[in-house]
C-alpha cells in the first residue's frame, strides 16, 4: 500500500490560514487523496477527497500536485473548533473498499 | 439527525467476562465497520461488514466476534476479554453505492479490562 507522510504537530493563529501538508511519493494512479480528522474526544470524521484536480468543500480546500506526490489540505480561516488530528489517507480504487487505513496524523494547535 | 450511536461510551470490565459493544446507525448504510485506536498504533480494523449477513475480517480480529443480522446495528462482542483488549473502539458506516463516500463515525467506546 501506498504509504503517507505527515508531519508530527503545526500550530497556527485563530482566523488565519492552515496548509497541512501530506508527501504520498509512491502513490499510484488509481489511489485517491482523503483527509479525514479527529476531534478531541470523538470518532474521526471526513474532511474531503480528491484524485488529480484541486477540490473545494464547505469544510477546506484540498490542493494536489501536479504529478500528485504531495498534496496539502488548506482550511481558509481556523477557528479553535478546527484543533484536530488530521490524517492523510490513500485509497486505491480497486482495493480501497474495506478499510480507512490511518496513519499518525498531524496534530493541528490553534492559539486563540 | 443522521448519526452512528455506540453504548456504552465507558465500560471496565474484567477478563474473561463476555461483553457487547452495541454499534446502530440510521442512515440505511450497507457498510459498516469496526476499529479500534491505541496510542502509537493509530486506528486498526477489526471487522467490517458489506450488508446484512456479510461480515469479513479486518486487520486484528482475533479474540472478536461481529453480527449483521439487521441493517442498522453491528454488534461488537468480546467472548472472553483480556486486557490486550483495553482500548478505545469506534464503530463506522457509510453508504455502500460507492467505495469513496464518507465514512460516519460513532462517538467511541472507551474498554478498560482489568
Amino acid at each position: 500500500d501506498a504509504k503517507t507522510t505527515q508531519p508530527n504537530s503545526m500550530e497556527s493563529n485563530e482566523e488565519e490560514p492552515v496548509h497541512l501538508p501530506c508527501n504520498h511519493s509512491t502513490i499510484s494512479g488509481t489511489d485517491y487523496i482523503h483527509w479525514y480528522r479527529q476531534l478531541p474526544s470523538q470518532g474521526p470524521e471526513y474532511v474531503i477527497h480528491g484524485l488529480t484536480s484541486n477540490v473545494n468543500n464547505r469544510m477546506a480546500s484540498l490542493a494536489i500536485a501536479e504529478d500528485r506526490k504531495s498534496s496539502t489540505l488548506i482550511l481558509h480561516r481556523a477557528t479553535l473548533r478546527d484543533a484536530a488530528v488530521y490524517y492523510c489517507i490513500l485509497r486505491d480504487v480497486y482495493q480501497g473498499a474495506q478499510k480507512l487505513v490511518f496513519g499518525q496524523g498531524t496534530r493541528l494547535t490553534i492559539n486563540p | 439527525e443522521a448519526q452512528v450511536t455506540q453504548n456504552p461510551r465507558y465500560l471496565i470490565t474484567v477478563t474473561g467476562k463476555k461483553l457487547t459493544v452495541t454499534c446502530s446507525q440510521n442512515m440505511n448504510h450497507e457498510y459498516m465497520s469496526w476499529y479500534r485506536q491505541d496510542p502509537g498504533l493509530g486506528l486498526r480494523q477489526i471487522y467490517y461488514s458489506m450488508n446484512v449477513e456479510v461480515t469479513d475480517k479486518g486487520d486484528v480480529p482475533e479474540g472478536y466476534k461481529v453480527s449483521r443480522k439487521e441493517k442498522r446495528n453491528f454488534p461488537l462482542i468480546l467472548e472472553s476479554p483480556s486486557p490486550n483488549q483495553t482500548s478505545l473502539y469506534f464503530c463506522a458506516s457509510r453508504n455502500g453505492q460507492g467505495i469513496f463516500n464518507e465514512q460516519f463515525f460513532g462517538p467511541g467506546t472507551r474498554l478498560t479490562v482489568l
